[in-house]
């Protein structure tokens, strides 16, 4: 079946270090990949998200994120973290085939940065 | 430019009744997205438009769970005979190629 895995349900890193949200995935092809976030009492916001080409893509308040395809993975990162990047962190895969654009989408992983 | 929309944004209803949910897509968007997220929980896939094509349906929890999409813009959904476990944030999200934009989202209380 295919399935995208966030194997931490909670992250703690304190204030200035940098922090890994992890994802990784299982699914037939060349997927999509992306990543969202939702701060406290506000909607889902798009962060970025990997096409093809370069391996590292970097997206919206200094977060980027590696795509390694042996590992099937596409962990977030953000070098220097900030209080104001506590939130809940969505991955999400789509399959590169047809023209079904549904997502298939992680537990997500809620991060908490301690000043 | 002008995000994705959602109406009401609360919405408390007594067990049993019928409750309308609206979204109004970005402009020009072809895909539409219904989700549900529970209280801090992931996203459940609920029904997902593409242009003309037929829905994918695959997501809706019940028969009294349904979806239209009117003039490729709009969509409405509609839960009939409403039960306390519906209660949870209705997401809408509209897309044209690749990211989806979500809208506020519905808060559904089934008392």
């Amino acid at each position: 079946a295919q399935s995208v895995a966030q194997p931490e349900d909670q992250v703690n890193v304190a204030e200035g270090n940098p922090l890994t949200v992890k994802c990784t995935y299982s699914v037939s092809g060349n997927p999509y990949l992306f990543w969202y976030v939702q701060y406290p009492n506000r909607g889902l916001q798009f962060l970025l998200k990997y096409i093809t080409g370069d391996n590292l893509v970097k997206g919206s308040y200094g977060f980027e994120a590696e795509f390694n395809k042996s590992q099937t993975s596409f962990h977030l990162k953000k070098p220097s973290a900030l209080v104001s990047d506590s939130a809940l962190y969505f991955c999400a895969v789509r399959l590169n085939a047809g023209n079904n654009r549904k997502l298939i989408w992680g537990l997500g992983t809620s991060l908490a940065v301690n000043p | 430019g002008a995000g994705v929309s959602q109406s009401p944004s609360n919405k408390v209803t007594e067990k049993g009744k019928d409750v309308e949910l609206r979204c109004d897509p970005i402009s020009g968007h072809t895909a539409l997205y219904w989700y549900r997220q529970s209280l801090g929980q992931g996203l459940e896939f609920l029904i997902y438009f593409q242009g003309n094509s037929a829905p994918d349906k695959s997501g809706l929890p019940s028969d009294r769970f349904s979806a239209e999409r009117t003039g490729g813009s709009v969509s409405t959904l509609t839960i009939q005979r409403t039960q306390q476990e519906d209660s949870a944030v209705y997401l809408c999200a509209s897309s044209t190629h690749y990211e989806q934009y979500f809208g506020p989202g519905t808060r559904l209380t089934v008392t």
